[in-house]
């Protein structure tokens, strides 16, 4: 268990359609990193927030967003669903900005129909 | 940008045997950090190598980072069927970590 927690862990939904994803991050973590992985593909890195400011973004479709709220949990809103966005979305912490070792959660399996 | 390459995509490798995956990126790199992710699991980190030349072992797993910083290699031995997964390595560039596409092991019995 790497303390990270997402939700939900499966989301099925059709395409058009909004989804919240959810992330707590480890106690004391100030970072969170969206990764979005398709089948069997590597990680693409979406964004980062660091303490409540985006510190980096990677390739992020317009469609989404991402924020992180005082109490540090971040949540990535996905809209405009298509039936490419199916795909694994982790969520991952850290203690510092993007040097250090990330502990990732278990995933949100999104399908989109 | 900042680019990480990883090889081989996949290894498939007798149990028993030894192999090694190999990691290299585009830029010198402050770390190398080595990531784990089993079928169906989540990235689990397994190390981070900073100086230059390091060397470092995890019982059958020796992780070495090259003198340039550039690259890294992951090199297991008698291998055995709980080294089933994705390798990752990844190095940090401005604020992120940029990862491999990864190594993809499957072990013969």
């Amino acid at each position: 268990d790497s303390g990270v927690t997402q939700t939900p862990k499966h989301l099925i939904t059709a395409t058009g359609q909004r989804v919240t994803l959810r992330c707590s991050p480890r106690s004391g973590d100030l970072s969170v990193y969206w990764y979005q992985q398709s089948l069997d593909q590597g990680l693409q890195f979406l964004i980062h927030y660091y303490n409540g400011e985006e510190r980096a973004k990677g390739n992020i479709l317009e469609r989404f967003s991402a924020q992180q709220f005082p109490d540090l949990h971040s949540e990535l809103n996905l809209s405009s669903l298509e039936l490419g966005d199916s795909a694994l979305y982790f969520c991952a912490s850290s203690g510092t900005r993007g040097r250090n070792e990330q502990f990732f959660g278990p995933g949100t399996r999104l399908t989109v129909l | 940008g900042q680019q990480v390459m990883q090889i081989p995509q996949y290894q498939h490798v007798q149990e028993g045997e030894d192999f090694t995956t190999y990691c290299n990126s585009s830029t010198t790199l402050s770390n190398i950090q080595w990531y784990k992710q089993r079928p169906g699991g989540h990235p689990v980190f397994l190390i981070q190598l900073v100086k230059s030349g390091e060397v470092k072992k995890q019982k059958r797993l020796t992780f070495q980072f090259g003198e340039a910083k550039k690259n890294s290699s992951l090199h297991i031995t008698a291998t055995q069927t709980t080294d089933v997964g994705t390798y990752f390595c990844a190095g940090p560039h401005d604020y992120k970590l940029s990862f491999g596409a990864g190594t993809t092991v499957t072990v013969r019995a």
